[in-house]
């Protein structure tokens, strides 16, 4: 069963730029969870997509947006980059289920602003 | 608003000795996590813990939870130079996908 596939891997932009990154669930996951990684803040939720729809969202300015499509793939955008975004950038799928169900992480997109 | 916290930060180590990192949580929560990163890694599912007085073993890492206190614990037995890595502990709730994770504690066993 192939695992959470996301893309590109590494990504160098400049300031004011905008990118779209992308996250392929497991087959039959429906949930898409988006995570940004800095040294200084850690491990930050950013947002959550579930049948299309955002279930829940972190604390991250309007520039941070996502979406997910019919296939359950997932893209986030971050609009008017700023150094601050350099960061890996996680994603993580799961069932969706109501009940506990088992996140597994893609390997993250490094994102670097110049 | 859940917040997590983990100690210590850093932890440098001689292998074969054992050792504790703590990871409180400020409010109710369905689910504790445990996971382990490499460097330039993504996260690695170690364990995950649902009720009160839970226990988890693998190999030399053991983890614990006890939802009264809003404490885990992950105890290393005679640690070895491969479980360096930084160690998260995470926690969510039922009604969604959302995690918060702690700090992080960076673990570095001396040989």
């Amino acid at each position: 069963k192939a695992g959470v596939t996301q893309t590109p891997r590494y990504l160098i932009k400049t300031r004011g730029q905008q990118v779209t990154l992308s996250c392929s669930p497991i087959s039959g996951h429906r949930s898409v969870s988006w995570y940004q990684q800095t040294p200084g803040q850690g491990l930050q939720f950013l947002f959550e997509y579930f049948s299309e729809t955002q279930r829940n969202k972190g604390n991250f300015p309007g520039r941070f947006s996502g979406r997910q499509f019919s296939n359950s793939r997932s893209e986030m955008n971050v609009s008017t980059l700023e150094l601050g975004d350099s960061a890996l950038y996680l994603c993580a799928s799961s069932l969706g289920l109501a009940e506990y169900n088992e996140q597994f992480f893609g390997p993250g997109t490094r994102l670097t602003v110049l | 608003e859940l917040k997590v916290e983990q100690n210590p930060l850093f932890l440098s180590m001689q292998e074969g000795k054992n050792y504790t990192i703590y990871c409180n949580y400020s409010t109710t929560s369905d689910r504790l996590y445990w996971y382990r990163q490499d460097p330039g890694k993504s996260l690695e599912s170690l364990f995950v813990l649902l009720s009160n007085g839970a226990v988890k073993q693998e190999g030399r890492l053991m983890a614990s939870l006890d939802t009264k206190a809003r404490l885990s614990t992950l105890h290393i037995t005679a640690a070895v130079h491969d479980l360096s890595a930084t160690y998260f502990c995470a926690v969510g709730r039922n009604r969604d996908d959302k995690i918060i994770f702690g700090k992080g504690t960076r673990l570095h066993i001396l040989p």
